[in-house]
């Protein structure tokens, strides 16, 4: 899992509520990515980081926002949960210079009733 | 818009003979390409690239064939075992100064019978 942690790995919650994902990688890699996978559209990208409080919107970003205040974390939030963000989260490092290929941690499953 | 497109939802290969997944893009600004393996409950994991100044990536059973005038690419695995059931991705980027962004495709689901 090239030292990505995502936690949690499952979480049921409600709509409207507020869900934060944490990515925590253990070799200070610059880059940080989160992606979600669905059915019949594979990975796409909501939000990256180049840095700490370095972010940028990916193209499916809207009802998420991401901080990063240190190096290893990097949070994804759903300010207020809908059903259609019941997905799976992956979060990815960068480890090397540019065009490198990304790393991904497990994944987080996130339903939303 | 889907800018990267794997039009065979799945396949299936009998053990031993070739595997052969398809890709194509329609952004030629894409420099870069990489398939991607995935089981379930796992995150993908890389699995071979090609820059787009090649046509040919060769890493043991696999091979990636780019064709870039016809915005294509292909990996081969031969011969297919049944571990390489799983689902396949394959992504591209462009160099744009600041983060190599990944766009996948929808993926192919692999199936290796006995």
């Amino acid at each position: 899992d090239a030292g990505i942690t995502q936690s949690p790995r499952h979480k049921v919650t409600e709509t409207g509520t507020p869900v934060t994902l944490r990515c925590h990688q253990t070799e200070n890699h610059r880059y940080m990515y989160w992606y979600r996978q669905d059915p019949g559209h594979g990975l796409r990208l909501i939000h990256y980081s180049y840095g700490v409080k370095d972010t940028d919107k990916g193209e499916v970003s809207d009802g998420y926002s991401v901080s990063r205040s240190k190096t290893e974390d990097f949070l994804l939030t759903l300010e207020s949960a809908t059903s259609s963000q019941t997905s799976v989260y992956f979060c990815a490092i960068r480890p090397g210079q540019d065009n490198s290929p990304l790393h991904f941690g497990n994944g987080t499953r996130l339903t939303v009733t | 818009d889907q800018q990267v497109k794997q039009n065979s939802p799945s396949l299936s290969v009998q053990e031993g003979r070739i595997s052969i997944l398809n890709c194509d893009y329609t952004n030629s600004m894409f420099d870069y390409f990489l398939w991607y393996k995935k089981y379930p409950a796992e995150g993908p994991t890389f699995l071979i690239s090609i820059s787009s100044i090649k046509d040919k990536n060769e890493d043991g059973r696999f091979t990636v064939f780019l064709n870039k005038s016809a915005k294509h690419l292909s990996l081969h695995i031969v011969p297919s075992q049944p571990g390489d059931s799983a689902v396949y991705f394959c992504a591209a980027s462009a160099m744009d100064g600041t983060a190599s962004k990944l766009t996948f495709g929808t993926g192919t689901r692999l199936q290796v019978t006995l």
